[in-house]
């Protein structure tokens, strides 16, 4: 079955614009989660999504913010970005049932995002 | 606060040997971790698991040991291949919840 989609792949901002990436989830999956992973610091939980709604979030200031439509696609947007934003944005989904009935979670390839 | 930590950002091991990744946590919630596999470019790629009722999960060449008192686990790979050189995230999660906590990762290198 298709993996996790995540566009746009590559993508470069300046200072104080905002952007919005996209995550196309394996099918029939419903849940959808985010993480920034920057060098040094690991992948960092943003936030994860449930049937359009938000189940759980990090500790990222509210620029940061997310979005599950009805087809379990999900958005993220970063407003007035910083140089401190760059990073690999990376979604995950999973079917929402937890770690312990065997599930797991299923990265896309990233969408690499840089603020000049 | 990082609750998960791979304090070897880099592991450098000879083909056909035994590769050990450490991996320690502070919150005693945790109560399921897994391992990532992440080459360039691309997501990080499931690799094995284990819950807290276990202190062993086997899959081919890859074991994972979890020592609860100590909050330690270690990735076992034997033997070691070169298409096993990849950064190696370990990653934790507290009972029904669906996020994971990262450490900052380890990178193999196994050398033909």
């Amino acid at each position: 079955k298709a993996g996790v989609t995540q566009t746009p792949r590559y993508l470069i901002k300046t200072r104080g614009q905002q952007v919005t990436l996209s995550c196309s989830p394996i099918s029939g999956h419903r849940s959808v989660s985010w993480y920034q992973q920057t060098p040094g610091q690991g992948l960092q939980f943003l936030f994860e999504y449930f049937s359009e709604t938000q189940r759980n979030k990090g500790n990222f200031p509210g620029r940061f913010s997310g979005r599950q439509f009805s087809n379990s696609r999900s958005e993220m947007n970063v407003s007035t970005l910083e140089l401190g934003d760059s990073a690999l944005y990376l979604c995950a989904s999973s079917d929402g049932q937890g770690f312990f009935s065997g599930n797991t979670i299923y990265f896309g390839e990233g969408s690499w995002l840089t603020v000049v | 606060d990082q609750q998960v930590k791979q304090n070897s950002p880099s592991l450098s091991v000879q083909e056909g040997r035994i590769s050990i990744l450490n991996c320690d946590y502070t919150n005693s919630m945790f109560d399921y971790f897994l391992w990532y596999k992440k080459y360039p470019a691309e997501g990080p790629t499931f690799l094995i698991s284990i819950s807290s009722i276990k202190d062993k999960n086997e899959d081919g060449r890859f074991t994972v040991f979890l020592n609860k008192s100590a909050k330690h686990l270690s990735l076992h790979i034997v033997p070691s291949q070169p298409g096993d050189s990849a950064v190696y995230f370990c990653a934790a999660s507290a009972s029904g919840a669906n996020n994971l906590f990262f450490g900052t990762g380890t990178r193999l290198t196994v050398i033909p």
